[in-house]
Formats: C-alpha cells, structure tokens, sequence
C-alpha cells in the first residue's frame, strides 16, 4: 500500500495519561500536515512540516501537544496529560511543496479519553 | 475570518436519486475549492479540485460547480448509490507557502434503498 497510514487506528485512554501516534507518509512527499476532527465537525488544522522542519502550528496545538519528524519521514504526535476534549479523529496528511500539491489523507487516528 | 458553510446538514435519499449539495465561502486569498468524501470512520478522499477560473468539474457521477464572484460551489450527485452513503466536506485552500486547507462541517449523505 504506498497511501497514507496511521497507527494506531483506535486508541483508548484514560485521563491524564500519554498517547502517541505515528504517520508514514506517501514516501516521495516532503509535506506532511496533521489536522484534528471532532464529531460532526471537517477537520481543522494543527501542524505542518516541510521535510523535518515544523512551520507553523495551529493556536489549537497547546503546550500538550508536540509533533515531530525528525528525519523528514514519518511523524509522530503526543498528547501529555490527555484530557476528554482531547477525543478526536487525528488525521494526517501528505503532500508535495512544489508545486503546492493536493493532500492525500490517512485513514485516521481515533482517540477516546475516558 | 476565513470559513467554508454547508447545506444541508444531512440528506437522505433513495437509491437511484440525484442530489445537489451546498458550499458557501470567505476565504481568502483563495486558490482552490475541492469536494472530498468520508466514509465514516476513514480520512477524507478527494473528488474534485476546481482553481478560480474553472467553474464546472466532473468525476464520474459526481459533478463540482464553482461561481468564484459569489463564493459558491455545489456537488452534485447522480443516479446515487448505497456506496455514496457518507459525508461530503467542501474545502478551501488558502494558497500561499502553507497551502493551508479551510473545511467545511460537511453534509451527511445517507442513500436509503
């Protein structure tokens, strides 16, 4: 399968604790974007890097949250001190810089924060 | 505040039914408007991509429209499907360096036999 992929699919967790998730973009993309979508709502942006450098993130992102792609691959997103409003859909996305390129999506990390 | 609104919230149809759906922007700057699907549970998948000057586009029985003065678009959708059962979310993109996509809340689609 050369999409988008995520892992892992579902992940449950209890208050307070830390979650990780991986993206494994589509191997010749340099963009990578991570977005959070909420029940009933489109996604809204987080974060997003151009090969291993981080270039903007959302004022969603709070200081719980870290995103990192240390070697321009894959990318991972923590959540510290997990809260309920935290339960989401964390996509992830891929794309080329140049041209701006269309963003292939993941299928998704889906968090429950009981 | 640049925001992307959809009609209807949900639809539901029959089988073999056509439908038309509803985008309504302010986004700016603009560079494109794009339709993706999502089944639930699964990511977005995109359907259309339409630039500024380019106010119609086709992709199987789907059907894109885009009236750039108004800052509308409409999906529409022919002959449905069970398969077409899902959300549709309408997308803007800011351009610029980050590309950044602007979604709407999507319509929930559910096409009943």
């Amino acid at each position: 399968d050369t999409g988008v992929s995520q892992d892992p699919r579902h992940k449950i967790t209890k208050r307070g604790q830390n979650v990780t998730f991986r993206c494994d973009p589509i191997s010749e993309h340099n963009r990578l974007y991570w977005y959070r979508q909420t029940l009933g709502q489109g996604p809204e942006f987080l974060t997003y890097f151009q090969n291993e450098a981080q270039l903007e993130k959302s004022r969603l992102l709070s200081d719980r949250f870290s995103a990192e792609r240390p070697k321009g691959s894959f990318s991972t997103l923590e959540i510290q001190r997990t809260e309920q409003g935290d339960s989401a859909m964390y996509l992830c996305a891929s794309a080329l810089a140049l041209p701006p390129g269309e963003q292939f999506f993941g299928p998704g990390t889906r968090l429950t924060v009981l | 505040k640049n925001q992307v609104e959809q009609s209807p919230q949900s639809l539901i149809i029959l089988e073999g039914k056509n439908c038309t759906l509803q985008c309504n922007y302010t986004v700016s700057p603009f560079s494109n408007l794009r339709w993706y699907k999502q089944d639930t549970g699964r990511g977005p998948v995109s359907l259309t991509i339409m630039t500024f000057s380019e106010n119609t586009k086709s992709n199987g029985r789907y059907t894109a429209t885009l009236d750039a003065d108004t800052k509308q678009s409409s999906l529409h959708i022919t002959a449905s499907q069970l398969s077409d059962s899902a959300s549709y979310i309408c997308v803007v993109s800011e351009g610029g360096a980050t590309n950044k996509l602007i979604f709407g809340t999507g319509t929930l689609l559910a096409v009943q036999p």
